[in-house]
């Protein structure tokens, strides 16, 4: 039972549009949630996170969404640049505890 | 602050072997995960542990262990190594609870 699911493997954006990447969980006990970006041979760099108490957070060009109703979270990144190709990956735990990663969605930006 | 580093980045072995492999943990961080992640594949979680106990395991076979040293380092072992267990091993620290850093990962490859 997979837990976190980024059912988009992969999404290609124009350079300059906004890239959304969505998350679905499963488990509402879940409370705190967290985003990190890929790049080939190199450990996943955390890039923003949300704690259940917000429905929001921002930073700089990245945003996530959380519908804690819908299970359901979002990056959004705006201005999309060909530096943000990468795999991105949700992740989501309980009390700040281990965390539940999705399988990653590949974000390729064309110049 | 020094990063999460991990030894060896590159392993070639046969089936059958054993492996240890290395995390140091960023300074003053007490818990440590370990994660494999083979392609195509979320980041699968391994276990953590913190002030040298384990404090989560996830859904892998008594073939892999782990230890974490009174200095918060730690190593982990594959015993009888399969194909299957050819992945990027990923070593995270992180302090208490909350944020997640990554190392670059070792990248087990077992013919």
């Amino acid at each position: 039972d997979q837990q976190v699911k980024q059912n988009s493997p992969s999404l290609s954006v124009q350079e300059g549009r906004i890239s959304i990447l969505n998350c679905d969980y499963t488990n509402s006990m879940f409370d705190y949630f967290l985003w990190y970006k890929k790049y080939p041979a190199e450990g996943p760099t955390f890039l923003i996170s949300i704690s259940s108490i917000k429905d929001k957070n921002e930073d700089g060009r990245f945003t996530v969404f959380l519908n804690k109703s819908a299970k359901h979270l979002s990056l959004h990144i705006v201005p999309s640049q060909p530096g943000d190709s990468a795999v991105y990956f949700c992740a989501a735990s309980v009390d700040a505890g281990k965390s539940t990663f999705g399988d990653g969605t590949t974000l390729t930006v064309k110049p | 602050k020094a990063g999460v580093t991990q030894t060896p980045r590159y392993l070639i072995k046969t089936r059958g072997q054993q492996v240890t492999l290395s995390c140091s943990p960023i300074s003053g961080h007490r818990s440590v995960s370990w994660y494999q992640q083979t392609p195509g594949q979320g980041l699968q979680f391994l276990f953590e542990y913190f002030s040298e106990t384990q404090r989560n395991k996830g859904n892998f076979p008594g073939r892999f262990s782990g230890r974490q040293f009174s200095n918060s380092r730690s190593e982990m072992n594959v015993s009888t190594l399969e194909l299957g267990d050819s992945a990027l091993y990923l070593c995270a620290s992180k302090h208490r609870a909350g944020t997640q850093y990554f190392g670059p990962g070792t990248r087990l490859l077992v013919l």
